[in-house]
C-alpha cells in the first residue's frame, strides 16, 4: 500500500457532516494558496485556491477561508462522502517558482 | 487530454544503476517541475523548468539531472542510484508558474533503491 501519509493527522467524520482541515502557512509574503487531494496511491489533485486578495472563496462542496493575519488556512467539505477520504494539503506559493507544501492531514469518512 | 503522464509507474533499482522517469503534459503548460515525496514530509522540489530550454534546481537536486525534451517533455535521471532515493517522484506543470497558479500532478512514479 501507500507509504506516504504515515503518521499524518487523521480527522475523522461521519458521512453527511462537514468537515474542517486546517493549514498554517509559513511565509507571510505568499499570496496564492493551494488545496490539494490526494488518495492512496494517486497523484495530487488539485480542489481549490484562493489569492490574497481574498479571504473566503466557494467551490462545489467546498469553501476555502484565509486568514492572512495568522497565517491560516481552512477547508470546509460539506456534507461529506465517503469518496472524500483522502489526505488533503495546502501549498502557497509566492512569485518563485518554489511552492512551499503542507504534509498534509487525513480524512476518513465513517459511514 | 490526458494531463500529466508519468512512466514507469513502479520501478526497483539496485544501488548504482541508472535510470530516467519521462513526464509529458498536453496542457500546453510552460512550467514543470519534478518533486518527490516522502513519508511525514511535504512535497520536496527536486528540478525545475520555467519555460523551454531551461532548468534550475530545487530543494533537493543532488544526485539528479534533468532534461526539458521540448515544451511537452520533462526527464528526471537518476545516474547512480542510492537507496535515500527511494521515494515517491511526482512530475507536475502549470501555465505561469512563479506560484502564480495552480500545479497539476502526474499520478507518480514509486521507485525503491536496494
Amino acid at each position: 500500500g501507500e507509504s506516504v501519509g504515515l503518521h499524518l493527522p487523521t480527522l475523522s467524520v461521519q458521512e453527511g457532516d462537514n468537515s474542517i482541515i486546517n493549514c498554517a502557512y509559513s511565509n507571510s509574503a505568499s499570496d496564492y494558496f493551494i488545496w490539494y487531494k490526494q488518495e492512496s496511491g494517486k497523484g495530487p489533485q488539485f480542489i481549490i485556491d484562493i489569492r490574497s486578495n481574498m479571504d473566503k472563496r466557494q467551490g462545489q462542496r467546498v469553501t476555502v477561508l484565509l486568514n492572512k493575519t495568522v497565517k491560516h488556512l481552512s477547508l470546509q467539505i460539506a456534507a461529506t462522502q465517503p469518496g472524500d477520504s483522502a489526505v488533503y494539503f495546502c501549498a502557497e506559493g509566492g512569485g518563485t517558482y518554489k511552492y512551499i507544501f503542507g504534509t498534509g492531514t487525513r480524512l476518513k469518512v465513517l459511514a | 487530454n490526458a494531463g500529466v503522464t508519468q512512466t514507469p509507474k513502479f520501478q526497483v533499482l539496485k544501488t548504482g544503476q541508472s535510470m530516467t522517469l519521462q513526464c509529458a503534459q498536453d496542457m500546453n503548460h510552460n512550467s514543470m517541475y519534478w518533486y518527490r515525496q516522502d513519508p511525514g514530509m511535504g512535497l520536496r522540489l527536486i528540478y525545475y523548468s520555467a519555460s523551454e530550454g531551461t532548468t534550475d534546481k530545487g530543494e533537493v537536486p543532488n544526485g539528479y539531472n534533468v532534461s526539458r525534451l521540448n515544451k511537452r517533455e520533462f526527464s528526471l535521471r537518476l545516474e547512480s542510484a542510492a537507496p535515500s532515493q527511494t521515494s515517491v517522484y511526482f512530475c507536475a506543470s502549470s501555465e505561469l508558474g512563479q506560484g502564480k497558479d495552480t500545479q497539476y500532478f502526474g499520478p507518480g512514479t514509486r521507485l525503491t533503491v536496494l
